[in-house]
């Protein structure tokens, strides 16, 4: 059984430029969550697709956008990118509607370098 | 504000001895919580949860966490470290909201592991 897995490994981009990251959730979960990790820091929260809508955010603005297809894959999609958005990028899912008591899988992360 | 706060940064540990590893959190009622290890290049695994019950929570690779709520903290640790436990480790709460995840993750304490 596939768990989490995310596309691309790394990604260099400049700023100003847009990236599109992908995720596909382990299977039979329907519902994806989008963390940015600086370096040295925890994970924080993005925000969570459930039947291809946006359910939650976190402190982050409007250039992060998202998307959850049918399959229950998602992107995270990033416009007029900054320095500041270098960052280790997590998707985690989960079953059960993402209800608070259930277990959030992570994938690996894309990593993501603005020059 | 809500917020968890994992006190040591960076901890040192010979290969053998015990591991506590401090968390505290401030919210207006007990969330659930949660340990998170990550590996280098790796995404986060879950190593226990707690939501409610027993205050002592067993996890996988021989981790235990106790819940305190006097002291509003919810330490991780292990009677025997092995190298292998080398790694970052993250604390994670979500508000017991009755609804759906927006997990707060803690700045984190990396592990170092000498023989």
């Amino acid at each position: 059984d596939a768990g989490v897995t995310q596309s691309p490994t790394h990604l260099i981009k400049t700023r100003g430029q847009q990236v599109t990251l992908r995720c596909s959730p382990k299977s039979g979960h329907d519902t994806v969550s989008w963390y940015q990790q600086a370096l040295g820091q925890g994970p924080q929260f993005i925000f969570q697709y459930y039947e291809e809508e946006e359910r939650q955010r976190g402190n982050f603005p409007d250039r992060f956008s998202g998307h959850q297809f049918p399959n229950y894959s998602s992107e995270l999609n990033v416009n007029a990118l900054l320095l500041g958005d270098s960052a280790l990028y997590l998707c985690a899912s989960s079953s059960e509607r993402g209800a608070s008591t259930d277990t959030q899988y992570f994938g690996p992360g894309t990593r993501l370098t603005v020059l | 504000a809500q917020s968890v706060t994992q006190p040591d940064i960076h901890i040192t540990v010979s290969e053998g001895a015990s591991l506590e590893l401090r968390c505290n959190y401030s919210y207006g009622a007990t969330p659930y919580l949660f340990w998170y290890v990550q590996s280098p290049g790796q995404g986060l695994q879950l190593l226990l949860k707690y939501f409610s019950g027993d205050t002592l929570v067993q996890g996988i690779k021989g981790f235990e966490a106790e819940f305190k709520r006097s002291q509003s903290s919810f330490n991780l640790r292990k009677p025997s470290v092995h190298w292998s436990d080398a790694a970052e480790y993250f604390c994670a709460v979500v508000p017991f909201s009755g609804g759906y995840q927006k997990v707060t993750f803690g700045t984190g304490t990396k592990l170092q592991v000498i023989p």
